[in-house]
């Protein structure tokens, strides 16, 4: 079964500044997306990016950009110039590719960015 | 225009009472989920309908029976409610089979049962 482990319970970073948020992942399978979503207090769930596998090249975001590290099985997030609005629980979340009908999405538990004026 | 949504977004609710959830979804997917979110904020897959068909449930106990009377709806009904049913019950949709694809979430319904 696919994991994904969120190891930053917390992080805060400066109005301004640059943050990186830490997600591995595990799984047997060479074929699958990954996300990144943020839920803020009104607890919508927005996706922010979205990482397929089989491309090499990182993807970005405006503001936000990931590090794939495939072998690793390492998908970190990076948020650029954070902004007071960027406070929000962040999720990393793993999807399978293609075969089968299972397209459930597994998530990590959440990394809590506090964004400090 | 809301792509998915939900009905109610609050509830309160006593122990043993049968509540039910309704999701709409008006993107055209095929698919839908039921995910639900506790108290410590994890996230978690319950079931997923693919064209009115179940496709996953995630051992959830029978209380819970999901109900897709069209591709667009995916209701949720909970009988005789426990105090551990109280959380965050999530819809979302998407189209699996196209490349990229992105799951759509609703609002969330809050359910707290006392």
């Amino acid at each position: 079964a696919q994991t994904v482990t969120q190891s930053q319970p917390e992080m805060s970073v400066q109005e301004a500044e640059t943050v990186t948020l830490s997600c591995t992942y595990d799984t047997s399978e060479s074929d699958y997306y990954l996300f990144w979503y943020k839920q803020p207090p009104s607890r919508q769930m927005i996706l922010v990016i979205r990482q397929e596998a089989y491309k090499q090249q990182n993807a970005t975001e405006n503001r936000f950009s990931v590090n794939f590290q495939k072998a690793a099985k390492s998908f970190s997030l990076k948020i650029s110039d954070s902004q007071l609005g960027d406070a929000a629980m962040y999720f990393c979340a793993y999807r399978r590719g293609s075969g089968g009908s299972n397209y459930k999405l597994t998530f990590g538990k959440g990394t809590l960015l506090t964004v400090n004026p | 225009d809301t792509a998915v949504s939900q009905t109610p977004k609050y509830l309160v609710t006593q122990m043993g009472n049968d509540k039910s959830i309704k999701c709409e979804q008006n993107l055209g997917h095929d698919t839908m989920y039921w995910y639900k979110q506790d108290s410590k904020k994890f996230l978690k897959i319950m079931f997923s309908y693919n064209n009115k068909e179940l496709i996953i449930n995630e051992t959830v106990p029978n209380r819970f029976s999901p109900k897709s009377p069209d591709k667009a709806h995916l209701n949720l009904h909970i009988n005789s409610l426990e105090l551990g049913d109280s959380a965050v019950y999530f819809c979302a949709s998407s189209q699996p089979l196209r490349r990229g694809e992105t799951q759509y979430f609703g609002p969330g319904t809050r359910l707290l049962v006392l």
